[in-house]
C-alpha cells in the first residue's frame, strides 16, 4: 500500500458525459501528479500540481482539467467523453516538487466510455 | 525530446534462471532514473531511485544499474511472484516540474 488514495475504482459512463475523479496524496506529500495509461500509449504524463498550484502540463486535452485543494487531495475533470478516453488514470504524490524526488502511485480509477 | 526504450517487451524465465531487463533512455539533465514494478490492474509500485552514472542499488533479488544511457535490472534467481511488469522511467532537467517519461515496461513471467 503507497499510502495514496484514489476514488471510484472503476467508472463506467458514456460518450459526451463528464466525470470526477479524486486522489488523496500520501500524508505530508505536497506534489500531486496525474498519469494516464493506455494499451497503446503505455503511462502518460498529464498534470502536476504543488501545493495547490499547477506546477507542470503534458499532453493533457482541453477537455480535461484538475486542481488541488487546500487539504492537498486533488481532482481530476473529463469531460465530453469520448471513446477513446476508456483508460486507467492513476494519481502520484511525492514529498516535494523538486526533481529526484521519488513518486508514489495510488490503485488507479478505471474509467471505461460506452 | 526524452525517450525511454526498455527490452525486451516480453520475457519468460525459468524459476531460478536469472536475467536481465534493459532500459536505454535519451534525455538531457538526468535528475533521476526511477524502477516500478506493476501488476495487472494495479498501480506502479517504486523498487528504485538511480542519480548517476555508476550507481547501483538492490533489493532482495533484484539489483538495477546504471550508465550513461542506461539501466539495467537484474533479477537473481526469480521466482513466480516476480512476475509482473517491471518499467523504466525517467525525470529530466527542466525548469518546471518534474514529469516521469515512462518506457512501455518489460512483462515478466516466471514459471515454476
Amino acid at each position: 500500500d503507497s499510502g495514496v488514495t484514489q476514488t471510484p475504482k472503476h467508472l463506467i459512463t458514456a460518450t459526451g458525459q463528464r466525470v470526477t475523479l479524486r486522489c488523496s496524496p500520501r500524508s505530508g506529500d505536497l506534489s500531486v501528479y496525474w498519469y494516464q495509461q493506455s494499451l497503446d500509449q503505455g503511462l502518460q504524463f498529464l498534470i502536476q500540481y504543488y501545493n495547490g498550484e499547477e506546477r507542470a502540463k503534458g499532453n493533457i486535452l482541453e477537455r480535461f482539467s484538475a486542481q488541488q485543494f487546500p487539504d492537498l487531495h486533488s481532482e481530476l475533470n473529463l469531460s465530453s467523453l469520448e471513446l477513446g478516453d476508456s483508460a486507467l488514470y492513476f494519481c502520484a504524490s511525492s514529498v516535494s516538487g523538486t526533481s529526484g524526488n521519488e513518486q508514489f502511485f495510488g490503485p488507479g480509477t478505471r474509467l471505461t466510455v460506452l | 525530446e526524452d525517450q525511454v526504450t526498455q527490452s525486451p517487451e516480453a520475457l519468460r524465465l525459468q524459476e531460478g534462471e536469472s536475467s536481465s531487463l534493459n532500459c536505454s533512455y535519451t534525455v538531457s539533465g538526468l535528475r533521476g532514473l526511477f524502477w516500478y514494478r506493476q501488476d495487472p490492474g494495479k498501480g506502479p509500485e517504486f523498487l528504485f531511485t538511480l542519480y548517476s552514472a555508476g550507481e547501483e542499488k538492490e533489493k532482495e533479488r533484484l539489483k538495477a544499474t546504471l550508465t550513461k544511457k542506461e539501466s539495467f535490472l537484474h533479477i537473481t534467481a526469480p521466482k513466480p511472484e516476480d512476475s509482473a511488469t517491471y518499467l523504466c522511467a525517467v525525470q529530466a532537467e527542466g525548469r518546471y516540474g518534474n514529469k516521469l517519461v515512462f518506457g512501455a515496461g518489460t512483462i515478466l513471467r516466471v514459471k515454476s
